[in-house]
């Protein structure tokens, strides 16, 4: 059974960087990209970014690029997204997500973790 | 990027009877290379996280009941339930993947 467990929301102060996680297990990890996918409170869905699955090639919103950082240690099967100049408009529940490919173009998003909310208020 | 809008809003439906909910796409989602639709439907029901239903426009996921079909091409999308069940009270979004992610803003779907 494929298993998400994000980690590491929480709040944090405007300008300020956190770094999430995501355990996963029931896979060959290394085989598929992985995706982070957040969502406002009481909002829509929003894609925040892919990395494929042996690391070497990203993708970003064009709202978090230069911001943050997706990476990923295939070793330890786990997902990292690092958080730097947070903003309140990032505000939301973070969704680990895996995709479909190995590659990372082209994703939709077959399995979900339960999400980490990141708060980001003075 | 592709914008997704969806249509309703919300939708009330009896119970036993059938609930479509559309989805259109600033351009198409044909991806020429298989000629199928990048166009997937996800369920997220309260305190929960989404959960895919539906990918290729049409392709239900394993272990989604047979009640859930996807139809559409190009630029017109419809999710329908033939037969709506209590559990399937939700939000329902839309998502391309044929460039760029990007979702539908979500339709609620309650009972009448």
């Amino acid at each position: 059974e494929v298993q998400l467990v994000e980690s590491g929301g929480g709040l944090v102060q405007p300008g300020g960087s956190l770094r999430l996680s995501c355990a996963a297990s029931g896979f060959t990890f290394s085989s598929y990209a992985m995706s982070w996918v957040r969502q406002a409170p009481g909002k829509g869905l929003e894609w925040v970014s892919t990395i494929s699955g042996i690391g070497t090639t990203t993708y970003y919103a064009d709202s978090v690029k230069g911001r943050f950082t997706i990476s990923r240690d295939n070793s330890k099967t786990t997902l990292y997204l690092q958080m730097n100049s947070l903003r309140a408009e990032d505000t939301a529940v973070f969704y680990c997500a895996k995709v479909q490919n190995s590659g990372g173009s082209r994703p939709y998003f077959d399995h979900w973790g339960q999400g980490t909310l990141v708060t980001v208020s003075s | 990027d592709i914008v997704m809008t969806q249509s309703p809003d919300s939708l009330a439906v009896s119970l036993g009877e059938r609930a479509t909910i559309n989805c259109k796409s600033s351009q198409s989602v044909l991806y020429s290379s298989n000629n199928k639709n990048s166009l997937a439907w996800y369920q997220q029901k309260p305190g929960q996280p989404p959960k895919l239903l539906i990918y290729w426009a049409s392709t239900r996921e394993s272990g989604v009941p047979d009640r859930f079909s996807g139809s559409g091409s190009g630029t017109d999308f419809n999710l329908t339930i033939s037969s709506l069940q209590a559990e399937d009270v939700a939000v329902y979004f839309c998502q391309q993947y044929y460039s760029t992610p990007t979702f539908g803003q979500g339709t609620r779907l309650e009972i009448k």
